[in-house]
């Protein structure tokens, strides 16, 4: 079946210890975003990849960059964790051909910043 | 710009009985709406989706929902739910223009025996 996976689904870091998560998708969608979300709130925007095309939102940290090196993957980085970075960050894709935006996404990475 | 309002941010309901989770949204242009259901330590799965035409738009897991553009809600019913039902319920919005989705602030479901 076609998918969108996270790796991994639980990740434990240090305060300040850079951390990378991945995304990876077999629907061959020319668009991926990253969300980060908090306890008990809405997925928030990080960013979104338009094919190579990097577009972020204008409220995202520096402490959170992003590398697209082909199609399937996707990968999140995050330089310096603070405590306040711990969350549940979700991956997910969309097909720009579509002129509605629905997207497709991944069961999500549990970050612990300890 | 756009924003969704989710104004429940839990409802408790007995096994069975009939739900309703109420969204209301804001755009200055034509919007496409979205609910996702996120079960826990999941990511969203896509229950259903308002295009255009028929404003009763049915979903799975036998959701529906309709969409009425005077009153710019997009509200979520089942008539009978399960346990297996309780969930965080995202109702959502895009426009033709901008890529991404704007959320709301979520319903917690809790169906109860």
């Amino acid at each position: 079946d076609a998918m969108v996976i996270q790796n991994p689904r639980y990740q434990v870091t240090q305060f300040g210890k850079p951390v990378t998560l991945s995304c990876s998708q077999t629907l061959n969608h020319n668009v991926m975003y990253w969300y980060q979300q908090k306890s008990s709130q809405a997925p928030k925007l990080l960013f979104h990849y338009y094919d190579k095309d990097f577009n972020n939102e204008a409220d995202t940290p520096d402490n959170f960059q992003s590398r697209r090196p082909n199609t399937s993957f996707c990968f999140l980085d995050i330089r310096s964790p603070g405590l306040g970075d711990a969350a549940m960050y979700l991956c997910a894709t969309s097909a720009s051909g579509q002129s509605y935006n629905e997207q497709f996404f991944g069961p999500g990475t549990r970050l612990t910043v300890l | 710009a756009q924003s969704v309002t989710q104004l429940d941010s839990q409802v408790p309901v007995f096994e069975e009985a009939p739900v309703e989770l109420r969204c209301n949204y804001s755009s200055s242009v034509s919007v496409y709406l979205f609910w996702y259901v996120q079960y826990p330590n999941q990511g969203l799965q896509l229950l259903l989706k308002y295009l255009s035409g028929s404003t009763l738009v049915k979903g799975i897991n036998g959701f529906e929902a309709e969409f009425n553009k005077s009153q710019t809600s997009f509200h979520l019913r089942k008539p009978s739910v399960h346990i297996s039902d309780t969930a965080e319920y995202f109702c959502a919005v895009s426009d033709t223009g901008r890529r991404a989705l704007t959320f709301g602030s979520g319903t917690r479901l809790q169906v109860q025996p």
